[in-house]
């Protein structure tokens, strides 16, 4: 079964302090990974796409990594500000199988709190 | 551009009256998604369309549920009778058909059955 697992659930850290998210997956066979970032009251926003062939990826004071060896993604977030408080998604893409296949997988986000 | 709206924001309602949610997507976008978000399951995937034709609507929880598409730039979900398990945040998406793209999102209607 095609699964996302995310964790923690919620994380509380000040702020100017760094921490990391992570994503796990069964979903196969993989296309991408994308992280997205949810502010309350609205829409999720994507922040980076992780594919097969990259290991790491930097976005502004946040960086991805990958091992699709062990299906594993996390999110790291550096020097934090109080505007990163949120919940992260992490969406996994099941490599197509045929025309009009479409099958994302969205595990259930981390909500992080960033406090002064 | 404006990205997706979605309205309304908000919708209060009494169990067995019907809701209408609506959306616009962002203007070249030929995929549009109805999702459903709660903190129990998360965002789940209510249905979505093609080129304005319903291609996947597995997700889409029982009868009660019907969403339409009838040109490009317009799509609603309606609830018809909408009951209290049916409160959630409804969002609707939309993208590109080139691969690897991302959804763009809109604000969401947040659903509350009384």
């Amino acid at each position: 079964k095609n699964q996302v697992e995310q964790s923690p659930q919620s994380l509380i850290i000040l702020e100017g302090k760094n921490c990391t998210l992570q994503c796990n997956y069964t979903v196969s066979p993989f296309s991408n990974l994308r992280w997205y970032k949810q502010d309350t009251g609205r829409g999720p926003v994507s922040l980076t796409i992780m594919t097969f062939s990259e290991n790491t990826k930097s976005n502004g004071r946040y960086t991805a990594t990958l091992d699709a060896d062990t299906k594993q993604s996390s999110l790291h977030i550096t020097a934090s500000q109080l505007s990163d408080s949120a919940s992260y998604i992490c969406v996994v893409t099941r490599a197509y199988s045929g025309a009009g296949s479409y099958q994302l997988t969205f595990g259930k986000g981390t909500k992080l709190s960033v406090i002064p | 551009d404006a990205g997706v709206i979605q309205s309304p924001r908000h919708e209060v309602t009494e169990m067995g009256q019907e809701v209408t949610l609506r959306c616009k997507p962002i203007s070249g976008h030929d995929y549009l998604f109805w999702y459903r978000q709660t903190m129990m399951r998360g965002l789940e995937l209510l249905i979505y369309f093609n080129n304005n034709v319903p291609i996947d609507d597995s997700g889409m929880p029982e009868d009660r549920f019907s969403a339409k598409m009838p040109n490009a730039s317009f799509s609603t979900l309606k609830i018809q009778p909408s009951e209290p398990r049916d409160s959630a945040v409804y969002f609707c998406a939309s993208r590109t058909g080139l691969r690897n793209e991302k959804l763009f999102f809109g604000s969401g209607t947040q659903l509350s059955v009384l």
